[in-house]
């Protein structure tokens, strides 16, 4: 199936922890994305990747590191896990100079949460 | 910069009675508009999107919304509501066709009463 997979769908961990998300585009896309969605369900983006390149880079702490080893491929790694990262993250995609057109294709979404 | 609001965090509605949720914009140059649904535990799916062409924008399921320059607005109708509509509606806007990013509203939870 073409899709936006994300894994894992579900992450429990205690504060402190490291933990990574993983997700993969086989839709040919060459922009990638992460949003955070916490718990009044807003939408707030993170990250963006084109072509590997980072493009988009909110005010984040600096706890979280993306990475995109390819076009198809965008990582986010999460040090020292603090209890206000527990969210739900979404992970997207879109061809870059069409998102006016196509918008965003997105995964299914890991939720996070820190106890 | 672009921005989105949406009027009413909750709309409640009966089954078979019409849908209106609210989408106004904010944008320095044509905008982009789009319709997400979110379903209990899922991702979100797009709904429509207005792309400079037609003013009115059909979608799936029913949907539709119709795009007013005038009124900066994009807001998101069904005529009969359904109780498969139950869900979380997000409207967002992209600044141009070469934006690099969608710009999302809080979000409206619509719930269909039977």
């Amino acid at each position: 199936d073409t899709a936006v997979s994300q894994t894992p769908k579900y992450l429990v961990t205690q504060m402190g922890n490291d933990k990574s998300i993983k997700c993969e585009q086989n839709l040919g896309h060459d922009t990638m994305y992460w949003y955070k969605q916490d718990s009044k369900k807003f939408l707030k983006i993170m990250f963006s990747y084109n072509n590997k390149e980072l493009i988009i880079n909110e005010t984040v702490p600096n706890r979280f590191s993306p990475k995109s080893p390819d076009k198809a491929h965008l990582n986010l790694h999460i040090n020292s896990l603090e209890l206000g990262d527990s969210a739900v993250y979404f992970c997207a995609s879109t061809t870059a100079g069409r998102i006016g057109s196509y918008g965003y294709t997105f995964g299914s979404g890991t939720r996070l949460t820190v106890v | 910069a672009q921005s989105v609001t949406q009027l009413g965090s909750h709309v409640s509605v009966s089954e078979g009675a019409l849908v209106l949720l609210r989408c106004n914009y904010s944008s320095s140059v044509p905008p982009y508009l789009f319709w997400y649904v979110q379903y209990p535990n899922q991702g979100l799916q797009l709904l429509l999107k207005y792309t400079s062409a037609a003013t009115l924008v059909k979608g799936i399921n029913g949907f539709e919304a119709e795009f007013k320059k005038s009124e900066t607005s994009f807001h998101l109708t069904k005529p009969s509501a359904h109780m498969s509509d139950a869900a979380e509606y997000f409207c967002a806007v992209s600044e141009g066709e070469y934006g690099n990013k969608l710009v999302f509203g809080a979000g409206t939870i619509l719930r269909v009463k039977s």
